[in-house]
């Protein structure tokens, strides 16, 4: 079984401080994913990573950045946190069999993160 | 560019039925289904790729109208164990893909 683990599942913060979100999968897959979920907004990708080192922003990246310098860990940053940065935050993974259209993403259980 | 899916929410008696739909601005490639639990991470329920395409296993199949640029969900006699919530994701011919705004559906005895 694919398993996707993050670092943390809550975590508190304060508005400024630099926050690092870990997330590891154990199924040596190309593509790794980065969401937030909030309430009525579904699931908004923030960046997503196809190789080691490579990166293309998401829907909002705006105020977070991400690391890949291993195929199974891909961290998100934020610079210096925010209370809108305050939500829910889904890891996941894919194989890239065929890009990203045919991949079933697999997910970690998520980090709820509140920033005070 | 993010799907949009309804109903928001559901609320279902055992044994009834419902339908979820996803809708894009743009054209699809393939469609994706997936459900929450509460406090638990999605899971992959299916993939739909050419226009047209059904699918389905038990009482949960989807289908994929790619002219409509739509996708919908059929639970039919529903049980307690599919209340969650319920993402569609889409893609498009340029590879990005996009997770829906989400169904909450909850089945009550």
């Amino acid at each position: 079984d694919v398993k996707v683990t993050q670092s943390s599942r809550y975590l508190v913060k304060r508005t400024g401080e630099k926050v690092f979100l870990e997330c590891v999968q154990d199924m040596d897959h190309e593509n790794m994913f980065w969401y937030r979920q909030d309430p009525g907004l579904g699931l908004r990708l923030i960046y997503f990573s196809y190789d080691v080192k490579m990166k293309e922003k998401g829907d909002i990246p705006e105020g977070y950045s991400v690391s890949r310098e291993k195929k199974e860990r891909f961290s998100l940053i934020l610079e210096s946190a925010s209370t809108n940065q305050t939500s829910m935050y889904l890891c996941a993974s894919s194989l890239n069999l065929a890009g990203v259209a045919a991949d079933t993403q697999y997910f970690g259980p998520g980090t709820r993160l509140t920033v005070l | 560019q993010q799907p949009v899916q309804s109903p928001q929410a559901v609320i279902l008696r055992e044994g009834e039925d419902a339908v979820i739909n996803c809708s894009s601005s743009k054209a699809l490639y393939s469609v994706h289904w997936y459900r929450q639990k509460h406090g638990e991470a999605p899971v992959f329920l299916m993939i739909l790729l050419k226009g047209g395409e059904q699918k389905g296993h038990e009482k949960i199949s989807a289908s994929f109208n790619e002219k409509k640029q739509q996708s919908s969900l059929y639970l039919t006699a529903s049980q307690l164990s599919y209340s969650g919530t319920y993402f569609c994701g889409a893609t498009n011919t340029g590879n990005q893909f996009y997770f829906g705004t989400g169904t909450s559906l909850t089945v009550i005895p």
